[in-house]
């Protein structure tokens, strides 16, 4: 139980085009979604907090008119990198919040060109 | 100074041995605590939480939490190849936001 997943698990884009990526909570409804930012050999930095149903909440720093994110339904986060960078190149990783806990996505690897 | 800091290894040991992992933290806020596991390109797996100090076992996996010192350890008894992995520890205070504080992890390799 408690599985999420993401899509895609790999993409490549040039720069200034947007990527949009999928959070979907499998077996279980999540009202909140967390997402996060990882870089080689480094922790994971949260993003942002989704909600079901309203704005998402940004981490201090994090431009929310770069990181589009919409949770339009009990088992669906996205987020959409808008004209997208090289340095925006980086491992995504969403979680959703079940019970109490914190369950994470594979991760989706954004190379931007 | 860093919220949490932990050792980012790599830490290499034989097969069998035990492992001890540790993350240090500064907020005395942080109430609940947790340590993950990620193989390499995947997401983080929960492996064991708890809640203020003491101790907590599953298995091979201990967690103790020192509250006093600010200092939490995973202990991996009678390690396997296949606990090769990151093992990242992550924090929360009680505020119910959810919120969680990671460490940077640490690179285990054990040996076959």
């Amino acid at each position: 139980g408690a599985v999420v997943s993401q899509h895609p698990s790999r993409v490549i884009c040039k720069s200034g085009t947007s990527v949009k990526i999928e959070c979907r909570s499998l077996d279980f409804q999540a009202t909140t979604m967390f997402w996060y930012r990882q870089f080689p050999k480094q922790s994971l930095m949260l993003m942002a907090t989704s909600n079901e149903g309203s704005k998402a909440t940004y981490e201090q720093g994090v431009e929310k008119d770069k990181f589009l994110i919409n949770h339009a339904s009990l088992t669906l986060s996205t987020l959409t990198v808008t004209s997208a960078h090289p340095e925006d190149s980086s491992f995504y990783i969403c979680s959703a919040l079940f019970g109490g806990q914190q369950y994470f996505g594979p991760g989706t690897r954004l190379t931007v060109t | 100074q860093k919220e949490v800091e932990q050792d980012p290894g790599p830490l290499s040991v034989p097969e069998g041995a035990i492992v001890s992992l540790n993350c240090t933290y500064s907020n005395s806020a942080f109430q609940y605590f947790m340590w993950y596991r990620q193989y390499s390109r995947k997401g983080p797996e929960l492996l064991m939480y708890t809640y203020s100090s003491g101790n907590k076992e599953d298995g091979r996996f201990t967690a103790q939490v020192d509250k006093s010192s600010k200092y939490i350890s995973l202990f991996i008894r009678d390690s396997q190849p296949s606990d090769s992995a990151t093992y990242l520890c992550a924090m929360s205070p009680t505020s119910g936001t959810y919120k969680y504080i990671f460490g940077t992890g640490t690179r285990l390799k054990v040996l076959a």
